[in-house]
């Protein structure tokens, strides 16, 4: 139940493709799906978050894309770029009142 | 705003000490704190949550007599990590909810037990 699934466990993109992240998880009573970046050695970093009542939530290069009945949600990364190169990590949470569950991660490598 | 302050960042210490690990919050008032551990190319996972003022609650598998957590205030909470052992070693991360903001992390501690 307090499962996130995440994948691809690794992911190597052109600069300016688009690089695409998917998770799915399956209790009901999330309502808050995060994306963070993490870099070696640093904590995870707030890329972009999404609420269940939206399909879609666009900042910057980033997009959330969400299927509520599916119960899916998926990140991508428009114009890649070599800095984007991290770890990226999908969550779930129920707004603050449990932990965050993340999914495994994907390791990102944008080409020059 | 809503920013938690950890330290230290890295620390290294021999076999058989204890370490602690602090939290603040610098700008807000945390009741809650979550408590996580990342090895090394893998992901982030719960270790506990503590609440201030009352003892803190352990997810299954971790020795709660191992890793003591205080909350003694709505700005600190810390996590004290006895007897290290090597396989102790660890990237040890602090995380708090944010009233309609979701949730705010920690920096980070990279922990190295020699």
């Amino acid at each position: 139940q307090q499962q996130v699934k995440q994948s691809p466990q690794s992911l190597i993109v052109q600069k300016g493709g688009i690089s695409i992240i998917n998770c799915a998880y399956e209790n009901t009573a999330f309502d808050y799906f995060p994306w963070y970046q993490q870099f070696p050695g640093k904590g995870p970093a707030l890329l972009i978050a999404i609420r269940p009542d939206v399909s879609e939530k666009k900042e910057g290069r980033f997009t959330i894309s969400f299927n509520k009945s599916a119960k899916q949600f998926s990140l991508h990364i428009m114009d890649s770029q070599p800095g984007d190169s991290a770890t990226y990590f999908c969550a779930a949470g129920d707004t603050g009142r449990r932990a965050l569950t993340f999914g495994s991660g994907t390791r990102l490598q944008v080409q020059p | 705003g809503a920013v938690v302050s950890q330290h230290p960042s890295r620390v290294i210490c021999k076999s058989g000490t204890s370490v602690k690990i602090e939290c603040r919050s610098l700008d807000f008032q945390a009741t809650t704190m979550f408590w996580y551990r990342q090895f090394p190319k893998q992901s982030l996972m719960l270790m506990a949550t503590s609440n201030e003022g009352s003892k803190a609650t352990y997810e299954q598998g971790v020795e709660k007599d191992k890793f003591l957590i205080n909350h003694a205030s709505l700005t600190l909470s810390t996590l004290t990590v006895t007897s290290a052992h090597p396989e102790d070693s660890s990237f040890y991360i602090c995380s708090a909810p944010v009233q309609t903001r979701g949730y705010t992390f920690g920096s980070g501690t990279r922990l190295t037990v020699v």
